[in-house]
């Protein structure tokens, strides 16, 4: 089992869609989740950090379960700018164990 | 603005070469870290620097060397590298006590192009 596994996608929907991505990790240890989005070309960029109670920032929710030991992230009312790769990075104990999942690649259509 | 810059953009090198990448962040961060990306791979780490002291390097090939003189640069030096050397390779930064609660601050990346 990967450590990070994230379906690649891609995620077509349209504009005004609320979409929501899965991530799961196979260590029960990990401390520390973050979404962190990619443009086409561009360096990544935190999105935002996943607490234990979930989390919210505008259009943007996400979400931990220990228990079945996933996060989520979810977008509602899609714009054309969200369009992007959305990579879900799980952090053990320090930041040497930082892993990175392959992202799930978000297409937002008119 | 990133607040961590590295150059060049993009580099296109022969496998007898030998060149630099170069890392600087102006954020204060007590951390710097190497991270290659290659199509439909996960970033995998190459090296982190804490407060100028390298701390894992996760098995890199010696063709790839890091230098770190002080908390603000980091370089990469590169040389008789493998056409499968070719990836994005992005600098990135941290506070360095415990887990990085504010996540990385990339760099924008070199595209590395080795033929």
């Amino acid at each position: 089992r990967k450590e990070v596994e994230q379906d690649p996608g891609p995620f077509n929907v349209p504009e005004g869609a609320t979409v929501a991505f899965n991530c799961t990790y196979s260590n029960s240890a990990s401390q520390s989740f973050f979404w962190y989005r990619q443009d086409c070309r561009k360096e990544p960029k935190l999105l935002m950090s996943v607490y234990s109670s979930g989390n919210e920032d505008g259009r943007f929710t996400a979400q931990l379960n220990r228990a079945s030991q996933y996060i989520s992230l979810l977008i509602r009312d899609s714009k054309l700018s969200d369009s992007a790769t959305y990579l879900c990075v799980v952090n053990e104990v320090g930041y040497q164990k930082v892993t990175f999942g392959t992202g799930t690649k978000l297409q937002v259509i008119p | 603005e990133t607040g961590v810059t590295q150059t060049p953009r993009h580099l296109v090198m022969g496998m007898t070469n030998k060149k630099s990448l170069k890392c600087e962040q102006h954020l204060g961060h007590n951390a710097m870290y190497w991270y290659k990306q290659s199509a439909k791979k996960p970033l995998e780490l190459m090296f982190v620097y804490s407060l100028e002291e390298r701390v894992e390097n996760n098995s890199v090939p010696s063709r790839f060397s890091p230098e770190c003189p002080n908390s603000s640069h980091l370089f990469l030096h590169l040389h008789t590298l493998q056409p499968e050397d070719s990836a994005l390779y992005l600098c990135a930064s941290s506070q360095s006590s415990g887990a990085p609660s504010y996540g990385y601050t990339f760099g924008s990346g070199t595209r590395l192009t080795v033929v």
